[in-house]
């Protein structure tokens, strides 16, 4: 089983529609990202998460420590939102990230 | 402006040979790392530099080699050696190895014939 679980591996979506993607994870962590991939392959980092929830535009993310798991939503979904989503979570005294396999997004218009 | 550069962005490999992938940032930050991205696999860790002239191996560094003379510069070498080569290859760095945010590179699509 990997540490990281993604859901769902991919998803079609209508303009306008909320989205949510989620991440479980199975280990401890101190800290959770979510990247964007363009279709060119760049990365982008989207957030960085350790506690409660962020918002920045139309995209939010939340995370429960507890449970283990975290949430990205995408409100007012645009075309231009399809992309790969990926999670990435912060784990262990080297710090090091290990990443979901990500979230294939595609906005229709 | 400011960030990582990778080059090429495609790479063709015959089989037996060596080739090696370049990555520069102009960010002044002294961590930089190699990733592997495969269809429907999550980015895996080939080697890390926490600073100049040091590297330490990652996840899958068999068949791979790095250097790290300059601060600047983090190639990676795919070696004869890595027997299933093709796949996506992404750099990343970061102010120090444990700031927990990572600039990425755009990356280098290498595809062994």
């Amino acid at each position: 089983k990997n540490e990281v679980e993604q859901s769902p591996q991919n998803l079609t979506a209508q303009e306008g529609e909320f989205i949510t993607i989620n991440c479980s994870y199975s280990v401890g962590i101190s800290a959770l990202h979510w990247l964007q991939q363009h279709p060119g392959g760049g990365i982008v980092s989207l957030f960085m998460l350790s506690s409660g929830k962020k918002k920045h535009g139309r995209l939010i993310a939340t995370i429960n420590i507890q449970e283990k798991h975290s949430s990205l939503h995408i409100t007012a979904s645009h075309p231009r939102d399809s992309a790969v989503y990926i999670c990435a979570v912060v784990r262990g005294s080297a710090r090091q990230l290990t990443f979901g396999s990500g979230t294939q997004l595609t906005v229709l218009p | 402006d400011g960030g990582i550069t990778q080059s090429p962005k495609y790479l063709f490999r015959k089989e037996g040979q060596n080739v090696t992938l370049s990555c520069e940032q102009n960010l002044n930050h002294d961590a930089m790392y190699w990733y592997r991205q495969d269809p429907g696999q999550g980015l895996r860790l080939i080697y890390y530099s926490q600073i100049v002239n040091d590297f330490q191996k990652g996840d899958i560094a068999e068949g791979y080699s790095v250097s790290r003379e300059k601060k600047e510069s983090f190639p990676l070498t795919v070696t004869s050696a890595q027997k299933n080569p093709t796949a996506f290859y992404l750099c990343a760095s970061s102010v120090t190895f444990r700031q927990e945010t990572q600039y990425f590179g755009p990356g280098t699509r290498l595809l062994v014939l």
